[in-house]
């Protein structure tokens, strides 16, 4: 069971690079985020997406963009990479929007940015 | 202040009950959950409650909420060497369609 999975596990980035991650599920599920995680800080949700074709805003957003083109991929791009986005980055998906709903993560990409 | 509070770190011997705490703002949080982080790879549900429960027991694993003081704690029994991990707490924002509020997560260190 793949469940989701993220490529690539780690890169690292010149100031002013762009890159692609991707994220994909094989569980059908309609909800998709991305998210970063920071040292000593918990899960901050950069994007979401609430069905193929759909993308919405989180709490930090800004330098990143996303596209679900389809149901199973949801794309996080950086367009002009900055060494304040060095992180890891998890991909989460749920079946749907229920609170009682359980949220998959992907194993997560370490992103470095000189 | 923050959504979802947690100490960073705990230390527990080997054998000995683990209790990680966490406060919460949200009162119209429906669900509550515990994730479990194992180094280098992603977050992993270890149970989780809804608002309209006291506890809930899973094996090891015991679930606390007080709703009033906005208090949910996970107590893990006969802590093993494998439970080393960080713990999130995380809470719903009802829909869910924006995801959870996580805190930012409690790195359980067991000593032998």
């Amino acid at each position: 069971n793949a469940g989701v999975t993220q490529t690539p596990k780690f890169r690292v980035l010149k100031t002013g690079q762009s890159m692609t991650l991707l994220c994909a599920q094989d569980m059908n599920h309609e909800y998709m985020y991305w998210y970063r995680q920071d040292p000593g800080m918990g899960l901050r949700l950069i994007h979401y997406s609430v069905g193929e074709g759909t993308t919405a805003k989180g709490e930090v957003p800004d330098g990143y963009n996303v596209s679900r083109l389809k149901k199973q991929n949801f794309l996080l791009g950086l367009e002009s990479a900055a060494p304040s986005q060095t992180s890891v980055y998890f991909c989460a998906s749920t079946e749907y929007g229920g609170a009682e709903t359980e949220a998959f993560f992907g194993q997560g990409t370490r992103l470095t940015v000189v | 202040g923050e959504d979802v509070e947690q100490s960073l770190f705990l230390s527990v011997r080997e054998g000995d009950s683990s209790v990680i705490n966490c406060t919460y703002t949200d009162s119209s949080s429906t669900y509550l959950y515990w994730y479990k982080q194992e180094p280098g790879a992603g977050l992993q549900l270890l149970t989780y409650i809804f608002s309209n429960m006291d506890m809930k027991q899973d094996q090891r694993l015991t679930v606390l909420l007080n709703k009033k003081d906005k208090h949910l704690s996970l107590r893990i029994a006969d802590t093993q060497t494998g439970d080393s991990a960080i713990y999130f707490c995380a809470e719903s924002k009802g829909g869910g369609a924006d995801g959870l509020t996580f805190g930012k997560g409690t790195h359980l260190i067991i000593q032998p």
